[in-house]
């Protein structure tokens, strides 16, 4: 059974630090990863995508992706009231490129 | 219209009803998405059709029927439906190819319950 665990939090932060999201994935072969964000009552959004191990930055959001241990993160500097969602890591199953396998998600609170 | 709209953005049925859910995607995509979405569960995905083609199948019940006439558009059928069917259903839509090409980009999702 193929899975992604992630906190379900809620992770509380205060404005203007760091939030830290993390995720864990099983299946080795994985090669496509995700960050998307979920507003209360709203659909998903896309935020981040990462391909390669090491870092990615845009904007004041990092994602990092270690596959040797099987794990991807979310950084969000700056945390603003605004960031308070819950975050959804997905992993793509093997090689394809329609199967997504989903965490439950965390819900993070950015408190002013 | 941009990105992928769906109607209606709420539904209530009773379990004898047939109703349909639609989705458009206005993205250019090849692949089209139909997940179901339960408090405090991970997104289910229920369907995938590429280029009109159903390439995923995910066990779920005859009561649910897709339909795809080509691209751009994707329908869920539904009759029959038990209470725990009542959910939110997202579509969903990907490029399907290349790098980036699993990037899927949601609708609004329908609300749906079942009386």
């Amino acid at each position: 059974q193929k899975e992604v665990e992630q906190n379900s939090g809620p992770l509380s932060v205060p404005e203007g630090a760091i939030a830290s999201l993390n995720c864990t994935y099983s299946d080795r072969v994985s090669q496509s990863f995700f960050w998307y964000r979920q507003y209360s009552g709203k659909s998903p959004e896309l935020i981040m995508s990462i391909y390669s191990n090491g870092d990615k930055e845009d904007g004041r959001f990092t994602a990092q992706l270690n596959k040797a241990s099987q794990y991807v993160s979310l950084l969000i500097r700056d945390s603003q009231p605004s960031d308070s969602a819950t975050y959804l890591c997905a992993v793509n199953i093997g090689n394809s490129n329609y199967q997504l396998i989903w965490g439950a998600g965390t819900k993070l609170i950015i408190k002013p | 219209e941009t990105g992928v709209t769906q109607t209606p953005r709420h539904l209530v049925m009773g379990m004898t009803n047939k109703k349909s859910l639609k989705c458009e995607q206005h993205l250019g995509h090849n692949a089209m998405y139909w997940y179901k979405q339960s408090a405090k569960k991970p997104l289910e995905l229920m369907f995938v059709y590429s280029l009109e083609e159903r390439v995923e199948n995910n066990s779920v019940p005859s009561r649910f029927s897709p339909e795809c006439p080509n691209s751009s558009h994707l329908f869920l059928h539904l009759h029959t439906l038990q209470p725990e069917d009542s959910a939110l259903y997202l579509c969903a839509s990907s490029s399907g190819y290349g790098t980036g090409g699993g990037e899927q980009y949601f609708g609004p999702g329908t609300r749906l319950t079942v009386t």
